[in-house]
C-alpha cells in the first residue's frame, strides 16, 4: 500500500507569488488533513476533509490560504499572495475514520523569501 | 483549550540508558493522547495511542507510555535506547467529544542518542 506523497518536496518562491502544494492521500481514506510548522514552534492543524467536504477549517490562518478536494482523492493547498511568514513545513495527513490512525506524508518544506 | 506540553525541546542519553520524554496535557475532559516520531526527511508515524483501554500503552519499537489522569501526564520511555532511536518527538492530543480528527502537538523534543 502506498503512503501518503506530497509533492513538491521543496518550494522556494518569493513573497507576493503563488504556490500550489499537493498531497496524494492513501487510496480509500475519506479523512485528509492538512498541518504545518513554523520554524521553531509546534505542529499546528490547519484544516479536516471528509471527502470533498471540508470539516474542520477552523486552522486556516487566513484568506490567503485555499484548500480543495476535487471528487474526494488529492488536495491542493494553494498559498496566494504567498508571504515571509508562510515559510514552513506543510504536512498531509489521512485515514480511513475519525478515531482511526492518520498517516502523515513527508511534508513540503515551503520558503518564502 | 485543549494543549500539550512537551518538557525539553532536546534529550540526550547514551545508547543502552533509559529514554524518559515528557508529555502534559490540558483538557477538562481526557482525551485521546498519542505520540509521533519523525525521522530525518520523513514523514510523521505513529509510536503509540491511548484511548480508554489499558493506561499502559506499548507501541512500536519497544516504547511504552503511561497515561496518568491525576498528573495528566502521559510520558514516553524506552528502557534502553539504540542510535536508531535519534529522532524527534511529538505529542498529540484529540478531543474525545469533537467531530473533527484535529490533533493538537506538543513542540516536540529531539533525542540524541550518543554511543
Amino acid at each position: 500500500e502506498a503512503g501518503v506523497t506530497q509533492f513538491p518536496s521543496h518550494s522556494v518562491i518569493e513573497k507576493g507569488q503563488t504556490v500550489t502544494l499537493r498531497c496524494d492521500p492513501i487510496s480509500g481514506h475519506d479523512n485528509l488533513y492538512w498541518y504545518r510548522r513554523v520554524m521553531g514552534k509546534e505542529i499546528k492543524f490547519l484544516l479536516h476533509f471528509v471527502k470533498e467536504s471540508k470539516q474542520d477549517e477552523s486552522g486556516m490562518p487566513n484568506n490567503r490560504f485555499l484548500a480543495e478536494r476535487t471528487g474526494g482523492t488529492y488536495s491542493t493547498l494553494k498559498v496566494q499572495p504567498a508571504e515571509l511568514e508562510d515559510s514552513g513545513v506543510y504536512f498531509c495527513a489521512s485515514g480511513r475514520g475519525l478515531v482511526d490512525e492518520q498517516y502523515f506524508g513527508p511534508g513540503t518544506r515551503l520558503t518564502v523569501t | 483549550a485543549q494543549s500539550v506540553t512537551q518538557l525539553g525541546s532536546h534529550v540526550s542519553v547514551s545508547e543502552g540508558a533509559l529514554v524518559l520524554l515528557r508529555c502534559n496535557y490540558s483538557s477538562s475532559v481526557p482525551p485521546y493522547l498519542f505520540w509521533y516520531v519523525q525521522y530525518p526527511n520523513q514523514g510523521l508515524q505513529l509510536l503509540l495511542k491511548y484511548t480508554s483501554a489499558a493506561t499502559l500503552v506499548k507501541g512500536i519499537n519497544g516504547f511504552e507510555a503511561e497515561f496518568k489522569k491525576s498528573e495528566t501526564s502521559f510520558h514516553l520511555t524506552k528502557p534502553s535506547a539504540h542510535m536508531s532511536d535519534a529522532a524527534e518527538y511529538f505529542c498529540a492530543v484529540r478531543g474525545r467529544s469533537s467531530n473533527t480528527g484535529k490533533l493538537i502537538f506538543g513542540q516536540g523534543t529531539t533525542l540524541q542518542v550518543k554511543p
